[in-house]
């Protein structure tokens, strides 16, 4: 079946340390994102990419960065540059622009500890 | 900034009853989308209504559109328990922004 993989689904992570959150997708989808949720903030777009090798920031980027070096991965890598990374982190993927929903991974829920 | 805003925030209702969620945007769309989202999950995909259509339907779920008032709908009849998510709206135009949310409860 198509659909796209998150992992891991929790993960905890010390302060000053980077932590890399994974995204495949089989869905032959060109455009690929990731958001971040907080309580009561709905999503907020924290990268997004249309092509390989190419990414753009989106409205939080900071202290985040991501690669797309294959078609069917995304991964975010959450920095120590991030002052409060502790959140759920939502990635999804689409065709393209336009006329077309996204489908989205069922998260991972990051703790800083 | 955020592009749309649902209402009410929290919804709770009796099983068989139909539950109605409002979504307001502030710029012109080229579609709107509802999504739901059971709690620790990912988004589920529901229904994308484009900005020159006013109604659509899919099983359960009636969306309308008003471009002039900026505002859209989401009617789901014969609620059931499994109903119970939360719901966004997500609004493509230059950029796609979701809302924050209505949360419904149904009650068995």
């Amino acid at each position: 079946d198509g659909g796209i993989t998150q992992s891991p689904k929790y993960l905890f992570r010390k302060e000053g340390q980077n932590v890399t959150l994974s995204c495949e997708q089989n869905l032959n989808h060109d455009a690929m994102y990731w958001y971040r949720q907080d309580p009561g903030q709905g999503l907020r777009l924290i990268y997004y990419s249309q092509i390989v090798n190419d990414f753009q920031k989106g409205d939080i980027a900071e202290g985040y960065s991501v690669s797309r070096e294959k078609k069917e991965s995304f991964p975010l890598t959450v920095t120590s540059a991030q002052k409060n990374p502790t959140a759920f982190y939502l990635c999804a993927s689409s065709p393209g622009e336009g006329n077309y929903g996204y489908t989205f991974g069922s998260g991972t829920r990051l703790t800083v500890v | 900034s955020q592009q749309g805003e649902e209402d009410p925030q929290a919804l709770s209702i009796q099983e068989g009853e139909n539950a109605t969620m409002n979504c307001s945007y502030k710029t012109s769309i080229n579609n709107l989308q509802w999504y739901r989202q059971n709690s620790g999950r990912g988004l589920v995909h529901l229904i994308l209504i484009r900005s020159n259509e006013r109604e659509k339907h899919s099983g359960r779920l009636r969306v309308t559109l008003d471009t002039s008032k900026k505002s859209s709908s989401l009617l789901i009849t014969a609620s059931r328990a499994a109903d119970t998510a939360s719901y966004f709206c997500a609004t493509r135009g230059n950029q796609f922004y979701f809302g924050t949310g209505t949360s419904l409860t149904v009650i068995p």
